[in-house]
């Protein structure tokens, strides 16, 4: 079956540090790749995405590339601030006529000035 | 627009009373889904509703039930709690299925079962 495994936080980086979050994945198919964000207290909202492989998504300054021959799609920030503070999650989907998202267990950032 | 909004924020139940947990969207999603969220398991999907009028079991659906009450709404329904069932659930909503499916979460429901 599919899945997503995560590095296991929680993760405290000072501010302006580089963020890796390692992301590997397990499915069969071409799977859509996604990295979601929680912030305290709130739903999950979608950070960035990838459909296909080398695809690289970005937003906010977060990156994170579908590897196929790696089954990776790490999240990268070369810079980040206190109110990246949140908990990450990795996601995949498979393909044409797939409803259910398959969830990495998540990891907590924190960020100190 | 609202987006996806989900009452009640909180709720502690007694083991074996029931409740529905309510959720409503405002874009026109044809899909719908519960998902529950426990420490250190990341989130794991109950049900789902392709579109108006269909529902289908997700990863962990013991012990719920849904409706899909129009396109709009979808609840989730606990028929006789028990303190497995404490948990922090999420609606999401989608336009589609598939390798686009982007799904927006609503702002969850905290649940405790003494």
């Amino acid at each position: 079956g599919n899945s997503v495994t995560q590095m296991e936080g929680p993760v405290t980086l000072s501010e302006e540090a580089f963020l890796t979050i390692n992301c590997t994945y397990t499915a069969t198919g071409y799977p859509s790749l996604f990295w979601y964000v929680q912030y305290p207290g709130e739903g999950l909202q979608l950070l960035l995405k990838a459909t296909k492989a080398d695809d690289k998504g970005s937003n906010k300054g977060f990156e994170a590339t579908y590897r196929k021959e790696t089954t990776s799609f790490h999240l990268e920030k070369g810079s980040v601030q206190v109110s990246d503070s949140a908990v990450y999650f990795c996601a995949l989907i498979r393909g044409a006529g797939s409803y259910q998202l398959t969830f990495g267990k998540g990891t907590k950032l924190s960020v100190i000035p | 627009n609202a987006g996806v909004t989900q009452t009640p924020k909180f709720q502690v139940l007694k083991t074996g009373q029931s409740m529905t947990l309510q959720c409503a969207q405002d874009m026109n999603h044809n899909s719908m889904y519960w998902y529950r969220q426990d420490p250190g398991m990341g989130l794991r999907l109950i049900y789902y509703s392709a579109s108006e009028g269909t529902t289908d079991k997700g990863e962990v659906p013991n012990g719920y039930n849904v409706s899909r009450l129009n396109k709009r709404e979808f609840s989730l329904r606990l028929e006789s709690a028990a303190p497995s069932q404490t948990s922090v659930y999420f609606c999401a909503s989608s336009e589609t299925s598939g390798r686009i499916n982007e799904q927006f979460f609503g702002p969850g429901t905290r649940l405790t079962v003494l």
